[in-house]
């Protein structure tokens, strides 16, 4: 049973490009959490989607980020117009179908540079 | 402020010995959870207890949870070298709250072989 995979595991980007961060959680989760991690800093919430849906964007920038978890294939973050301080390790995590209260499982992470 | 804050930030000992890590929240939680980062890596989970539970054992780790003073411990035992990385506390407020976690800053565990 793979667990999340993340592509790619390095992305550099130059400033203004768009970067594309891909997730796909574990066989039989449908819940995808995206976390942020700066440098020497815990992870920081981003965004929580079910199967098509965002259930709760609260830790996401208002504006350049979005992210989206179609019927199928992977779950997508997208950062348009990148800037130095997007800079960061980009993890997903997924849970089972129960979802909230349970243990989540976090992919090897993206690791986006702005140069 | 932090929801989660660990203590202390840095903590280097010798192989065999034990090693205790703290960690504060601010507010009522449904879980807290433990993870360990090895340097450049991803998450590692490694125990949940929930709100009504007090402590948990898995292997060398053993949690405490003591929601009157919100706060955990984590005790790993005989520590070994490859012991050695950060170590996150995480709590998922419950309630309302859509399962997604608040990280602590992290602690980092150096045991010296």
């Amino acid at each position: 049973n793979a667990g999340v995979m993340q592509n790619p595991r390095h992305l550099v980007r130059r400033r203004g490009q768009e970067a594309r961060l891909r997730c796909s959680p574990m066989k039989g989760h449908s819940h995808v959490y995206w976390y942020r991690q700066l440098p020497e800093e815990g992870l920081k919430f981003m965004v929580y989607l079910q199967k098509e849906n965002i259930i709760d964007e609260s830790g996401m920038p208002k504006e350049r980020f979005s992210a989206e978890f179609p019927k199928e294939g992977p779950s997508i973050l997208r950062i348009q117009q990148v800037v130095r301080g997007d800079s960061a390790a980009y993890f997903c995590a997924s849970s089972p179908p129960s979802g909230q209260g349970y243990e989540q499982y976090f992919g090897p992470g993206t690791r986006l540079t702005v140069t | 402020s932090q929801q989660g804050e660990e203590d202390p930030q840095a903590l280097s000992i010798q192989e065999g010995e034990n090693a205790t890590m703290n960690c504060s929240y601010k507010t009522s939680i449904n879980n807290l959870q433990w993870y360990r980062q090895n340097s450049g890596r991803g998450l590692v989970h490694l125990i949940l207890i929930r709100s009504n539970e007090r402590e948990k054992h898995s292997g060398r780790l053993r949690v405490t949870l003591d929601t009157s003073k919100k706060s955990s411990s984590l005790l790993i035992t005989a520590s070994r070298a490859a012991d050695t990385a950060s170590y996150f506390c995480a709590t998922d407020l419950g309630s309302g709250n859509t399962g997604k976690l608040i990280f602590g800053q992290g602690t980092t565990l150096q045991v010296k072989p």
